[in-house]
């Protein structure tokens, strides 16, 4: 069964950089969610979005950026990056009102220098 | 604010035991309940999905249990096997979408 994919899986970039990290839902399922997981911490929830439109927002910093196109797949835009932001970036989807069951993708291990 | 705590922090059993690993809520006011396996650097599985109606539900030597009044569920694993070590985290969804997750249980099974 097709999974939840993320690209890049690893990304290196400097201070003061912009990231782009993609996310591909499984087929079908309308709703993306973005999450960052710091190194030895919890996943915690940064944004997501309901059929394109943004449906909640957590604690996403102003230099963060995120949409969700026609075709469902979504991207986080990053930029000014800082160290802080490295870290685990896991994209989840799922179908609202048909499966509750969130799916994670592999994720986005970002390596700020 | 929902906030989820997982006792313990870490657990070390031998190959063949029973065990529980226990998470807590303090909004019961939940949509449902999800536990997750994580392995080192790597991606979740989702191992089991309890609805706020149910009170267990039940995937091979996995058993999870719900008691949304009090803000608990438990994650059983029996005959736990060397494979098993990783860290389980459960995370609670509050009818939004977003889950919000505890700290994990680092679970070692030694052979």
């Amino acid at each position: 069964a097709a999974g939840v994919i993320q690209s890049p899986r690893h990304l290196i970039k400097e201070k003061r950089e912009t990231a782009t990290l993609k996310c591909y839902p499984i087929p079908r399922h309308d709703t993306v969610y973005w999450y960052q997981q710091g190194p030895g911490q919890d996943p915690q929830f940064l944004i997501s979005f309901y059929e394109k439109m943004q449906s909640d927002k957590g604690s996403i910093p102003d230099r963060f950026s995120a949409q969700q196109f026609s075709d469902y797949h979504s991207e986080l835009n990053m930029s000014s990056l800082e160290l802080g932001d490295s870290a685990l970036y896991f994209c989840a989807s799922d179908l609202t009102g048909k499966t509750d069951t969130q799916y994670f993708g592999p994720g986005t291990r970002l390596t700020v220098l | 604010k929902q906030e989820v705590t997982q006792i313990p922090a870490a657990l070390s059993v031998p190959e063949g035991e029973n065990l529980v690993l226990n998470c807590s809520f303090t909004d019961s006011a939940i949509y449902n309940l999800q536990w997750f396996r994580q392995d080192p650097g790597k991606g979740l599985t989702s191992l089991l999905l309890i609805q706020s109606s149910q009170r267990e539900q039940t995937s091979g030597r996995l058993n999870a249990s719900l008691d949304k009044s009090s803000g608990r569920s438990t994650l059983y694993i029996a005959a736990s096997q060397p494979g098993d070590s990783a860290t389980y985290l459960c995370a609670v969804n509050n009818q939004g979408g977003k889950l919000i997750f505890g700290q994990g249980t680092e679970l070692s099974v030694k052979p």
